[in-house]
């Protein structure tokens, strides 16, 4: 059973296109994020929900809205698309405090062309 | 606000070699402290973590040691392997945000 499974793997669309990642936790965690990697390696946090209510929010073009229809699910929906959104987009899951470790997806590689 | 400052790579050492990856942070209050890492093409594991000064992690080979007076969480693994080539995270969580330093790139050449 994949703890924090991120749908789809691959994801190659054009510029100004609206698309969605989905994410699912089976771990039963209160919190849930959204992580973009760039082609360096650099992990920057986008948002973060705890029981379905968004607690960060990370200077993200108003473009990216995540949604979190219960507790186990967070999706991200991106419109216009642009160059720069190219980058692998992880979830991750917690249970809420300051000594708990993060569960990550497998990532989702987003190519805009 | 909370930072992680880790060594840049990449770092390419040859199997059985000693690796050491040096990280700091700089947080208000007591954060934990975590090593993640990423093997090609897959999410972040957590490799180990501490929750309190002095506090030691360890798992597969690897240690950490929370030193509060230095700020730091350095990564040290006595003899690497080729399977630990990856990309590794200094990470700290403070207020319930999770931030992490850059990554350091490893190779280890048989």
């Amino acid at each position: 059973d994949t703890a924090v499974s991120q749908t789809p793997k691959y994801l190659v669309t054009q510029m100004g296109n609206d698309k969605s990642i989905k994410c699912e936790q089976n771990l039963g965690h209160d919190t849930m994020y959204w992580y973009k990697q760039d082609s360096k390696k650099f992990l920057k946090i986008m948002f973060s929900y705890n029981n379905k209510e968004l607690i960060i929010n990370e200077t993200v073009p108003n473009r990216f809205s995540p949604k979190s229809p219960d507790k186990a699910h967070l999706n991200l929906h991106i419109n216009s698309l642009e160059l720069g959104d190219s980058a692998v987009y992880f979830c991750a899951s917690s249970q809420w405090g300051d000594n708990t470790e993060a569960f990550f997806g497998q990532g989702t590689r987003l190519t805009v062309v | 606000g909370n930072s992680v400052t880790q060594m840049e790579g990449p770092v390419t050492l040859s199997e059985e070699a000693f690796l050491t990856i040096n990280c700091t942070y700089t947080a208000t209050g007591y954060p934990s402290l975590f090593w993640y890492v990423q093997y090609p093409g897959e999410g972040l594991q957590l490799l180990l973590k501490a929750t309190k000064a002095d506090d030691k992690g360890s798992n597969k080979g690897f240690e950490a040691t929370y030193r509060k007076e230095t700020t730091s969480f350095h990564l040290e693994k006595g003899s690497v392997q080729v399977s630990d080539s990856a990309v590794y995270f200094c990470a700290l969580i403070n207020d319930y945000k999770l931030s992490f330093g850059a990554g350091t790139t490893v190779t280890v050449r048989a």
